[in-house]
């Protein structure tokens, strides 16, 4: 397993900042992941976080808007830049770590206002 | 893409009730995990399905693969309040080795209540 430490666990932004969340490993895992949720709904995957390469985005998001750090195997951050009310949401790590089968473990997330 | 669908969206049952949620989908998964997030969490992995008509019991909650591996099911027996919460299907793509790059698919969601 694995247990991930997210940071900050919510905050409250004006319009036109930004704010940037971070996720701690406890261990090296290969693959990390950033999603968006909307309160009650399922997770829409933001992007892949690749270490030493560019993250890879999925359809709709862009690196100018999320970009995203993995400086090493245990740690990334998600940016939000220039934040509109539409960005409120909460905003989820993950690691999948792979054998058998691909399981997936979660940081408690990041609850999002943004004014 | 493939897309996992989940049914229902929302259900709302009295504690004590049986109650069967659903994951569909037209595409092969070479697995199927099945999560719980409660609010202010993430979401927590509570098993795993691999071969086609599997069936996994965890206390009150028993899970089932379909025989052709595009489906699962979630049924939860004389529900309790603590069962309440978001219960997310995930699929993993079939047809390809595991070498640890591959993302999960995640269902829809059913955001399950359970009244005292």
């Amino acid at each position: 397993s694995a247990v991930i430490s997210q940071k900050p666990s919510r905050d409250i932004c004006q319009r036109g900042t930004s704010l940037t969340i971070q996720c701690q490993v406890d261990s090296q895992v290969t693959m990390m992941f950033w999603y968006r949720q909307q309160p009650g709904q399922s997770l829409t995957l933001i992007a892949t976080a690749n270490q030493g390469s560019e993250a890879t985005y999925e359809s709709g998001f862009v690196i100018d808007k999320f970009p995203i750090s993995r400086p090493n195997l245990t740690f990334s951050t998600l940016t939000v830049s220039n934040m509109s009310p539409e960005d409120s949401s909460i905003y989820l790590c993950s690691v999948e770590l792979a054998g058998k089968n691909t399981e997936a473990f979660f940081g408690q997330g990041t609850r999002l206002t943004v004014v | 893409t493939q897309l996992l669908e989940q049914s229902p969206q929302f259900l709302s049952i009295q504690e004590g009730e049986n109650l069967t949620v659903y994951c569909n989908s037209s595409s092969v998964f070479s697995s199927l995990q099945w999560y719980r997030q409660e609010p202010g969490e993430g979401p927590v992995l509570l098993v795993t399905v691999v071969t086609g008509g599997e069936v996994k019991k965890l206390k009150r909650l028993t899970f089932q693969f379909g025989d052709a591996r595009k489906d699962s099911s979630l049924h939860i027996t004389a529900a309790q309040t603590g069962d309440t919460g978001l219960y997310l299907c995930a699929g993993e793509r079939s047809g390809r080795p595991n070498f640890g790059n591959e993302k999960l698919t995640f269902g829809t969601g059913t955001r399950l209540t359970i009244i005292p």
